[in-house]
């Protein structure tokens, strides 16, 4: 069974461009769930979908949005990067949320010059 | 909001000795889970816990649900190298909702 699939791994944007990272969950699975990782913060919440509707939002600004696709496919866009936006960006994927049993990607590196 | 707290940041022990982690929080938490990052790597879960006061092993790994269900705490017994990681606490308050995490203990073992 396939893992959890995260493109680009890596990546490099200058400040108010806008990047967009795409996440496959395990198949059969329908909640799809993106983190934040940086060194100083551990893993900060951004939004959770489950049969492509938003369950679950995190305390981000709106330039961080997301969306799932029938298929459940994730992506999630951030707009008008800035400096701070460098981090690791962690997709997992679970059955549902009940359990809070997640399955993480390897996760997107994205670097704001 | 909800946070958890782990510390120290860092460990280091030897290897072939037990190490304890804990996790505290202000809310209760109904699920509280254990997860371990190796370097290039996502966390993987490594125990759940789903009761208060719940103990549960997964190899030379046991964690306990505390019984206020304000914290718990994982211990790792005769370390070795390949323990070395990031070793995260996350706490579910209900079905469905989100998970908070802690902000990591980064484990190093000395051959």
């Amino acid at each position: 069974k396939a893992g959890v699939t995260q493109t680009p791994r890596y990546l490099i944007k200058t400040r108010g461009q806008q990047v967009t990272l795409s996440c496959s969950p395990i198949s059969g699975h329908r909640s799809v769930s993106w983190y934040q990782q940086t060194p100083g913060q551990g893993l900060q919440f951004l939004f959770e979908y489950f049969s492509e509707t938003q369950r679950n939002k995190g305390n981000f600004p709106g330039r961080f949005s997301g969306r799932q696709f029938s298929n459940s496919r994730s992506e999630m866009n951030v707009s008008t990067l800035e400096l701070g936006d460098s981090a690791l960006y962690l997709c997992a994927s679970s059955p549902d949320s009940y359990t809070g049993e997640l399955f993480f990607g390897e996760g997107s590196r994205l670097t704001v010059l | 909001g909800q946070q958890l707290n782990q510390s120290p940041q860092s460990m280091f022990i030897q290897e072939g000795e037990d190490v304890s982690m804990n996790c505290t929080s202000s809310s209760i938490f109904n699920t509280w889970l254990w997860y371990k990052q190796d370097p290039g790597e996502g966390p993987v879960l490594l125990i759940a816990l789903y009761k208060a006061g719940e103990l549960t092993s997964n190899g030379r790994l046991t964690a306990q649900f505390g019984i206020t269900r304000k914290d718990s705490f994982l211990n790792i017994s005769a370390s070795i190298p390949s323990d070395v990681g990031i070793y995260f606490c996350a706490g579910q308050g209900g079905a469905n909702s989100k998970l908070t995490f802690g902000k990591g203990i980064t484990l190093s073992v000395r051959p």
